[in-house]
């Protein structure tokens, strides 16, 4: 399979706990992007890398949330101190570098705080 | 400050209908328009691609149309089946020189009942 993965698919956890998701995007895509998708919305951008640079962080992205992508190939993203409003779907995306790329997405990570 | 909007947010029609799904858009400078399949509890399907500079895009009974001045789109499914039953999203790719994202709506839900 050479599509974008993501894990764990699922993830339980107490409040005040913290996650880390994993996301690999396609194997030759420098751009990767996390978002947010709660109930009944549409998913909400996080933040996105270039190869390993950090290069935009959305308001969203609290102090609680990092991402990383040391080696320019799969990304974590990390939630520290879990509270109920973090519960969502979080999807990762991945591109290529050039305006008009398509982001193609993975499955999704479903987080529940209980 | 880009605003996507999809109307209507929920469709139930009988099998075999033709329908459209509608997509406006506030800022007309984008590099493209994407739109998504999304089933319950899944991550995100692509769909269809239409570049800013193109004014529509076909995939089988799926037909997508762009007119980025007026911001708008549609996605027009004809011959609607039972399988078509999921949430329909579509984004838009902002052209900015210090942001590379993907802004979405939130969605028409459809159902196509036998």
């Amino acid at each position: 399979d050479t599509g974008v993965s993501q894990n764990p698919r699922h993830k339980i956890t107490k409040r005040g706990q913290n996650v880390t998701f994993r996301c690999d995007p396609i194997s030759e895509h420098n751009r990767l992007y996390w978002y947010r998708q709660t109930l009944g919305q549409g998913p909400e951008f996080l933040t996105y890398f270039q190869n390993e640079a950090q290069l935009e962080k959305s308001r969203l992205l609290s102090d609680r949330f990092s991402a990383e992508r040391p080696k320019g190939s799969f990304s974590t993203l990390e939630i520290q101190r879990t509270e109920q409003g973090d519960s969502a779907m979080y999807l990762c995306a991945s591109s290529l570098s050039r305006p008009g790329d398509e982001q193609f997405f993975g499955p999704g990570t479903r987080l529940t705080v209980l | 400050k880009q605003e996507v909007t999809q109307i209507p947010a929920a469709l139930s029609v009988p099998e075999g209908e033709n329908l459209v799904l509608n997509c406006s858009f506030t800022d007309s400078a984008i590099y493209n328009l994407q739109w998504f399949r999304q089933d319950p509890g899944k991550g995100l399907t692509s769909l269809l691609l239409i570049q800013s500079s193109q004014r529509e895009q076909t995939s089988g009974r799926l037909n997508a149309s762009l007119d980025k001045s007026s911001g708008r789109s549609t996605l027009y499914i004809a011959a609607s089946q039972p399988g078509d039953s999921a949430t329909y999203l579509c984004a838009v790719r902002p052209a900015a020189y210090n942001t590379d994202k993907l802004i979405f709506g939130t969605g028409t839900r459809l159902q196509v009942f036998p």
